[in-house]
């Protein structure tokens, strides 16, 4: 099993440039999310998904779209990139378990994004 | 929503000495509590986590304590050793338990 799979790695982008950042994970979890890391920040909440055509906002959704139209996927979306989205972006995935509910949360390994 | 806020940002101990992080949250309804490590250039990973249900929790050298009344739960590290050195996330589940609002983070640096 791969986990869960963030594609690209890295990207550097131009001020208004769109791109779409790709979440794959092969474990069959009904939840996913996507976070932005920035230094002194810790993992701020962008949007995420509790089931295949769901989405809901996190803390930080302005900006961004998502879409997660099979299971396995999620997609994260910038129409028109600023400079201010430029940061580390993290995927997870997870499961809930037990009551109360554990939500045990695994990460992809990140997408550098640069906007210039 | 919730919020969660966390301290100190850094921390610096040597080896063999305890750490201890503490985070507060907003929400009285949250019931699920996990620490996250992320070493340098790694994604976070879960390492111990704790239900509102139970009010303390031990894993070998780490351990995890919570006070619903006052809303604030802790990360303690016994017997520190530099491969310690990372930066700790606390989080608290919304109430819903769907979702994680973490801590801006504790950068941890155990020095030999």
């Amino acid at each position: 099993n791969a986990g869960v799979t963030q594609t690209p790695k890295f990207r550097v982008l131009k001020t208004g440039q769109s791109m779409t950042l790709l979440c794959a994970q092969d474990m069959n979890h009904e939840y996913m999310y996507w976070y932005r890391q920035d230094p002194g920040m810790g993992l701020r909440l962008i949007h995420y998904s509790v089931g295949e055509g769901t989405t809901a906002k996190g803390e930080v959704p302005d900006g961004y779209n998502v879409s997660r139209l099979k299971k396995q996927n999620f997609l994260l979306g910038l129409e028109s990139a600023a400079p201010s989205q430029t940061s580390v972006y993290f995927c997870a995935s997870s499961y809930l378990i037990g009551g109360p509910a554990k939500n045990i949360q695994y990460f992809g390994a990140g997408t550098r994004l640069s906007v210039l | 929503g919730e919020n969660v806020e966390q301290h100190p940002s850094t921390l610096s101990v040597q080896e063999g000495d305890s750490a201890v992080i503490k985070c507060t949250y907003s929400d009285s309804a949250s019931n699920y509590f996990p620490w996250y490590k992320q070493e340098l250039g790694k994604r976070p990973q879960l390492i111990i986590d704790i239900r509102s249900n139970v009010g303390e929790k031990k894993d070998q050298r780490i351990a995890v304590t919570l006070n619903k009344t006052a809303k604030h739960f802790s990360l303690h590290i016994t017997e520190t050793q530099p491969e310690d050195s990372a930066v700790y996330f606390c989080a608290a589940a919304n109430q819903a338990g769907t979702a994680l609002i973490f801590g801006k983070g504790t950068t941890l640096s155990v020095s030999s």
